[in-house]
């Protein structure tokens, strides 16, 4: 199965910070990654899918990026509404696998 | 606008069996791939199983593997997880999820989810 490993785990920033949590993988998935925000209490959403294609209907500040076991998720500029969990996912082989989630608090 | 509903949870005793269930609108149901997520209280994400818009190419986590089965009904819109022997571990909200295209994706679409808890 394929392992997927989130970093970091917390994340501490205030509104209008540049953020950046990186996935990496235990093999290559090629750009099969999604990245979903979840807000307690909720379902994910999708926010960027293929590794840096924008979900519809999602801020531009949010940008993946990265290919073969390296991939990154970018908040430009932190909005009181982003501070959630966010967790990566390889649709590259079954079983998926999810990162283990970043946090990202206010600081 | 699409939906999904999960129902089914609730509580069961160790090595009991639930089925869930997931009923889906407003999409064509027949062409896009179903999953089952869970997530244990206070942790992270698990992808549990899929399934095919077909239904004969299914998909399970090792950690569920030979205990539970999914399966679905093109001609309800429906989605089920039939899940035996279960453990304390298995204790989580299932969400319902659907796939963005009909075969390996992401998800696009979620349930609500419904709550499983096994205990004596």
């Amino acid at each position: 199965d394929i392992q997927m490993t989130q970093s970091p785990s917390t994340l501490s920033a205030s509104v209008g910070d540049r953020v950046t949590i990186t996935c990496r993988a235990s093999q290559s998935i090629s750009n099969w990654l999604a990245w979903y925000q979840q807000k307690p209490g909720k379902a994910p959403k999708v926010l960027i899918y293929k590794a840096s294609s924008l979900e519809g209907g999602v801020p531009s500040r949010f940008s993946g990026s990265g290919s073969g076991t390296e991939f990154t998720l970018t908040i430009s500029s932190l909005q009181p509404d982003d501070f959630a969990t966010y967790y990566c996912q390889q649709y590259n082989s079954y079983p998926y696998t999810f990162g283990q989630g970043t946090k990202l608090e206010i600081k | 606008e699409v939906q999904l509903l999960e129902s089914g949870g609730g509580l069961v005793q160790p090595g009991g069996s639930l089925r869930l269930s997931c009923a889906a609108s407003g999409f064509t149901f027949s062409t896009y791939g179903m999953n089952w997520v869970r997530q244990a209280p206070g942790k992270g994400l698990e992808w549990v199983s899929g399934i095919y818009g077909g239904g004969v190419s299914t998909y399970y986590a090792d950690s569920v593997k030979g205990r539970f089965t999914i399966s679905r009904d093109n001609s309800k819109n429906t989605v089920s997880l039939q899940m035996n022997s279960l453990r304390a571990e298995d204790t989580a909200v299932y969400f319902c999820a659907k796939d963005a295209y009909s075969s390996a994706s992401f998800v696009d679409y979620w349930g609500q989810g419904t709550l499983v808890t096994v205990s004596s």
